[in-house]
């Protein structure tokens, strides 16, 4: 049965990195058939997509987010990860990772339970 | 950007019930658009894909149909299970935007 656990620190001081990391078991990051993706849901707010990741490397940011964004792939550990550089208390939210199938049309089929990050000093 | 505008925002109702959940879009997202479950605490969960698609073990008392821009999400007959937040997505095109959600709650 595939899951995905996001991991990471629940706090962050503002100007630092958010690092996130997402280990998938059940199924192989390594698929030719999957995105591996990031969303994330401030408090409060609506879900907002961050960007996906192929197994490849190749990468897809929100352009809102691209400028502070990289996600990166181990495929040797099944995982993949998100750093979001110069946080503000706007960045506070709860981060998923998720699987996106594209078959017919791009899904997000399994998701993480996600892990709140807060950013304060 | 795609905005995406839901509504409700909330609803009560009781278990039997049958409620109806719309989505809509400003341009055209032919049926580029699906659907999820969030109970808190848990992840969320796919429905119903390209609009009205059933993801594979989802109930068939959910039920999903529009396209271009105006949608509905239909739970026939509601049970004590289904009390959550149902939100909305389009993949239509990058960047990803989803509805503001719809928190379904006991009467």
């Amino acid at each position: 049965q595939l899951q995905l656990q996001e991991s990471g620190p629940g706090l962050v001081k503002p100007s630092e990195t958010l690092s996130l990391t997402c280990t998938v078991s059940g199924d192989s990051i390594s698929s030719s058939l999957y995105y591996w993706g990031w969303i994330r849901q401030p408090p409060g707010k609506g879900l907002e997509w961050i960007g996906n990741i192929y197994n490849s490397g190749s990468t897809y940011y929100n352009p809102s987010l691209k400028s502070r964004v990289t996600m990166s792939v181990d495929t040797s550990k099944n995982q993949f990860s998100l750093s979001l550089s110069s946080v503000t208390a706007a960045d506070t939210a709860v981060y998923y990772c998720a699987r996106q199938e594209d078959i017919v049309l791009p899904k997000f089929d399994c998701w993480g339970q996600g892990s709140l990050v807060t950013v304060s000093s | 950007d795609i905005q995406m505008t839901q509504s409700p925002s909330s609803l009560s109702a009781s278990v039997g019930d049958r409620v109806t959940i719309t989505c809509r879009t400003r341009q055209s997202i032919s049926s580029y658009l699906n659907w999820y479950q969030h109970t808190p605490g848990k992840a969320p969960k796919l429905l119903i894909y390209a609009a009205s698609s059933l993801q594979s073990g989802v109930p068939s008392r959910f039920s999903g149909s529009g396209s271009g821009t105006d949608f509905t999400l239909t739970i026939s007959s509601l049970q004590p299970e289904d009390f959550a937040t149902y939100f909305c997505q389009q993949s239509y095109n990058t960047p990803y935007t989803f509805g503001q959600g719809t928190k379904l709650e006991i009467k």
